[in-house]
């Protein structure tokens, strides 16, 4: 089955860590994006990626950084500038350059502080 | 203020019966309209695209509306299930260069069917 795969699906961070969180994707699909979900407010995007070794920042990128090295895969690691980390984190990908097309969404990885 | 209200917040009801969430939005240019379903502790799942001229949208027993001249959309859901439980996301979309487009995400309805 085709789909997005994120882990860990829980992950802790001390002070002054930094961590890096997975998203794979088998869908062939060139875009991919990070979004931050918090309580009682809509998703935010933190960074996404058109094309392999191209990505632009999103609404809320500052403490996080993202590499695209291979068309599946889009880690975000989440550095210790980013002062409130706790969150959950969804990645998503979707077909680049084609409009009403529906992004396809993992199911998040839950950070806390420890 | 955000850009894309849900309303109700939260909502409980028996199963069996229909219930419908609203979605009303500020956002403009307008690409498309889409709700999508989120499990406690999943990803969102999609349910509907619309474009803007597309007034109505059927998914099983889903039934999204849109009335763009309003700005507002609104989603049935027929004969409730024990497994509707979720939050139930509206998502507008801006066109963007090249095809591509900008998502505003809604804060969500949480619904809980009760046997």
């Amino acid at each position: 089955d085709g789909g997005i795969t994120q882990s860990p699906k829980y992950l802790f961070r001390k002070e002054g860590q930094n961590v890096t969180l997975s998203c794979e994707q088998n869908l062939n699909h060139d875009a991919m994006y990070w979004y931050r979900q918090d309580p009682g407010q809509g998703l935010r995007l933190i960074y996404y990626s058109q094309i392999v070794n191209d990505f632009q920042k999103g609404d809320i990128a500052e403490g996080y950084s993202v590499s695209r090295e291979k068309k599946e895969s889009f880690p975000l690691t989440v550095t210790s500038a980013q002062k409130n980390p706790t969150a959950f984190y969804l990645c998503a990908s979707s077909i680049q350059n084609r409009r009403n097309q529906p992004q396809h969404f993992g199911d998040g990885t839950r950070l806390s502080i420890l | 203020k955000n850009q894309v209200e849900q309303s109700p917040q939260s909502l409980i009801i028996l199963e069996g019966k229909n219930c419908t969430l609203q979605c009303n939005y500020t956002v403009s240019p307008f690409s498309n309209l889409r709700w999508y379903k989120q499990d406690t502790g999943r990803g969102p799942v999609s349910l509907t695209i619309m474009t803007f001229s597309e007034n109505t949208k059927s998914n099983g027993r889903y039934t999204a509306t849109l009335d763009a001249d309003t700005k507002q959309s609104s989603l049935h859901i027929t004969a409730s299930q024990l497994s509707d439980s979720a939050s139930y996301i509206c998502v507008v979309s801006v066109p963007l260069n090249f095809g591509n487009e900008k998502l505003t995400f809604g804060t969500g309805t949480r619904l809980t069917i009760i046997p």
